[in-house]
């Protein structure tokens, strides 16, 4: 079975405060893809990052990082220097090469940057 | 850029009445699926569509159908509307059955079931 555990329910944080969002994920397969959605309060979920599981390299984008850690089955997402823009909800995702065409989400992580 | 429309961001139904959720995307997928997301269970599975006319039953299909009669259009039907159907809806799209393939949402319905 595959899971996405993302333990955080809500986190508040003031501007220009580092936050980290945690995604800790099971799966029996060999291939697999993690990803990352944001929902604003405008309700779209807005597609942020792909990691595919030969891929273990960092990425950052701009005041956005990934940490992505097969030993610990974690993804990681990092904001550094937040904004109030980023408050929204966040999702991780996976979905695995012998899984059909199903993403499994996590439960979103409640980010709400105060000024 | 894709572009995932969804006919309503809200609804009020009354138990019991058909209810018809339509989404529409214009950058030829072909998948399209349909999601429910309630508080602290992230998003549900309900249908997906990897073809005109092609279905397949995700995680909780129950009390739901689906409708895929042209490649652009998705519709969400429920039958019978009960007040455990009160939730957001979500569509999404992505171009082709590969694994890696993103998926687009649109900008969801909230609907209310009284």
């Amino acid at each position: 079975a595959q899971k996405v555990t993302q333990a955080q329910t809500e986190i508040s944080v003031v501007e220009k405060e580092d936050v980290t969002l945690d995604c800790v994920y099971e799966t029996r397969d060999t291939t697999y893809y993690l990803f990352w959605y944001k929902q604003p309060p405008s309700g779209e979920l807005v597609f942020l990052i792909r990691r595919n599981s030969f891929d273990e390299q960092n990425e950052i984008s701009g005041r956005y990082s990934w940490n992505f850690q097969k030993s610990t089955s974690s993804f990681n997402f990092t904001i550094t220097a937040s904004q109030v823009v980023d408050s929204a909800v966040y999702f991780c995702a996976l979905r695995g090469d012998n899984y059909g065409q199903n993403f499994v989400f996590g439960p979103g992580t409640r980010l709400s940057v105060l000024p | 850029d894709v572009k995932v429309t969804q006919s309503s961001r809200y609804l009020v139904k009354r138990t019991g009445e058909k209810v018809f959720l339509e989404c529409v995307q214009d950058m030829d997928h072909e998948n399209m699926f349909w999601y429910r997301q309630d508080p602290g269970l992230g998003l549900r599975l309900i249908y997906f569509s990897y073809d005109v006319k092609m279905k397949e039953k995700g995680d909780i299909p129950e009390g739901y159908s689906v409708s895929r009669e042209k490649k652009e259009r998705f519709s969400l039907i429920l039958e019978s509307a009960s007040t455990n159907q009160t939730s957001m809806y979500l569509c999404a799209s992505s171009p082709t059955t590969g694994v890696a393939d993103t998926q687009y949402f649109g900008p969801g319905t909230r609907l209310t079931v009284l």
